[in-house]
């Protein structure tokens, strides 16, 4: 199956930029997602990207697709405690169903 | 408020004992989703259901069964559970290009 990576953890200071990234497989992704939980909710989603945009900008969210290496990235500009939560990228899959494929999530700290 | 509605929120199940997890949905969507969340695992499909009659397996089907009930409702049932099925369990339905609404969690301990 697909795998979706990412690496677990990211420690930023409040008020600097935080970059949360990830690497994907299926390159005939349509979406690719980000969401966001926090601790002891549901995932909720931040943002998503289509397949032909190379960026995304939506307030303090960056979204960069680079299709050729598979590789997504999140930026968060101006990182705030209560952006302290896990991260996860998830790309759609083609085929049935409407399936998505997560990663394993960024544990993103932000410290005063 | 509309949205996905997990019950229970936490069960503590003794190994062997059967359990049904609920779920349902008020937005009319046709595609719902069971994953489990394991730390450093992220989330992985168990069943899904892409449409109101039909359910077919994830990536990891093995001690579980799935009943879509309805269009609103898509049900995950432990017939009897194991420790290694202790995880957290969200339902999930589909919103199309805006991805998934993901219910609040089923906290699940095995013991």
């Amino acid at each position: 199956g697909e795998d979706v990576e990412q690496s677990l953890f990211l420690s930023v200071r409040e008020g600097d930029s935080s970059v949360i990234n990830c690497t994907y497989t299926d390159s005939s992704s349509t979406y690719l997602y980000w969401y966001k939980q926090e601790p002891g909710a549901g995932l909720q989603l931040l943002t998503y990207i289509f397949s032909n945009m190379d960026m995304k900008q939506d307030q303090r969210l960056t979204v960069l697709l680079n299709k050729k290496d598979k590789h997504l990235s999140l930026r968060i500009a101006d990182t705030q405690t209560g952006d302290s939560a896990i991260y996860f990228c998830a790309e759609s899959l083609t085929g049935g169903g409407n399936k998505l494929t997560f990663g394993t999530g960024t544990q993103l700290k932000v410290e005063l | 408020n509309a949205g996905v509605t997990q019950t229970p929120k936490f069960q503590v199940l003794k190994t062997g004992q059967s359990m049904t997890l609920q779920c349902a949905q008020d937005m009319n969507h046709n595609s719902m989703y069971w994953y489990r969340q394991d730390p450093g695992m992220g989330l992985r499909l168990i069943y899904y259901s892409a449409s109101e009659g039909t359910t077919d397996k994830g990536e990891v089907p093995n001690g579980y069964n799935v009943s879509r009930l309805n269009k609103r409702e898509f049900s995950l049932r432990l017939e009897s559970a194991a420790p290694s099925q202790t995880s957290v369990y969200f339902c999930a339905s589909n919103r199309g290009y805006y991805g998934y609404t993901f219910g609040s969690g089923t906290r699940l301990t095995v013991v």
